[in-house]
């Protein structure tokens, strides 16, 4: 139990479009679900919040016109890097809290985005 | 200073060995403490959680919280190769609402055969 997907797991695109990543907690209803930066060999950076129907919160530094989260569902957010650049390639992770969880966040395994 | 410090490695050390991992901070609001497994190009695997000063054990996994001295460690005994991966520290404070983790930079392991 407690699964958390991602999709894709890996992208490349060009520099100017935007990439839409899919964050799906598979098994269980997530109140809260959490997108993180990793860049090589650094620790993950959380970069939002999101709890379903209302708007993400941001952390300090992260563009939210740039990186715009939508948590539609209790199983879905989604992540849009609008006008990708190269300095936004990294892995992205999201993690999923349940309803009955609260200590507890579960990881998807990530998505790769490459901008060339 | 950051909120969380962990030694970044790479450590590498012997099959069946005993492997230590630590971390400290600075927030004193933390109250959940948490180790995480990662293996490369993968999320993060949750290992153990703890919200209190001691130990806990799990099979070959003990984690140990010193509040007093803003100081957690992971210890490993009888380590394998399947244990190389690398290992973050995670911490939280207690709070109501969405629940943010503080990461360490992560430790890189490898157990060699």
């Amino acid at each position: 139990g407690a699964v958390v997907s991602q999709h894709p797991s890996r992208v490349i695109c060009k520099s100017g479009t935007s990439v839409k990543i899919e964050c799906r907690s598979l098994d269980f209803q997530a109140t809260t679900m959490f997108w993180y930066r990793q860049f090589p060999k650094q620790s993950l950076m959380l970069m939002a919040t999101s709890n379903e129907g209302s708007k993400a919160t941001y952390e300090q530094g992260v563009e939210k016109d740039k990186f715009l989260i939508n948590h539609a569902s209790l199983t879905l957010s989604t992540l849009t890097v609008t006008s990708a650049h190269p300095e936004d390639s990294s892995f992205y992770i999201c993690s999923a809290r349940s309803l009955a969880g609260y200590n507890e966040q579960f990881f998807g395994p990530g998505t790769r985005l490459t901008v060339l | 200073q950051k909120e969380v410090e962990q030694d970044p490695g790479p450590l590498s050390v012997p099959e069946g060995a005993i492997v230590s991992l630590n971390c400290t901070y600075s927030n004193s609001a933390f109250q959940y403490f948490m180790w995480y497994r990662q293996y490369s190009r993968k999320g993060p695997e949750l290992l153990m959680y703890t919200y209190s000063s001691g130990n806990k054990e799990d099979g070959r996994f003990t984690a140990q919280v010193d509040k007093s001295s803003k100081y957690i460690s992971l210890f490993i005994r009888d380590s394998q190769p399947s244990d190389s991966a690398t290992y973050l520290c995670a911490m939280s404070e207690l709070s109501m609402g969405a629940q943010k983790l503080v990461f360490g930079q992560g430790t890189r392991l490898t157990i060699n055969p």
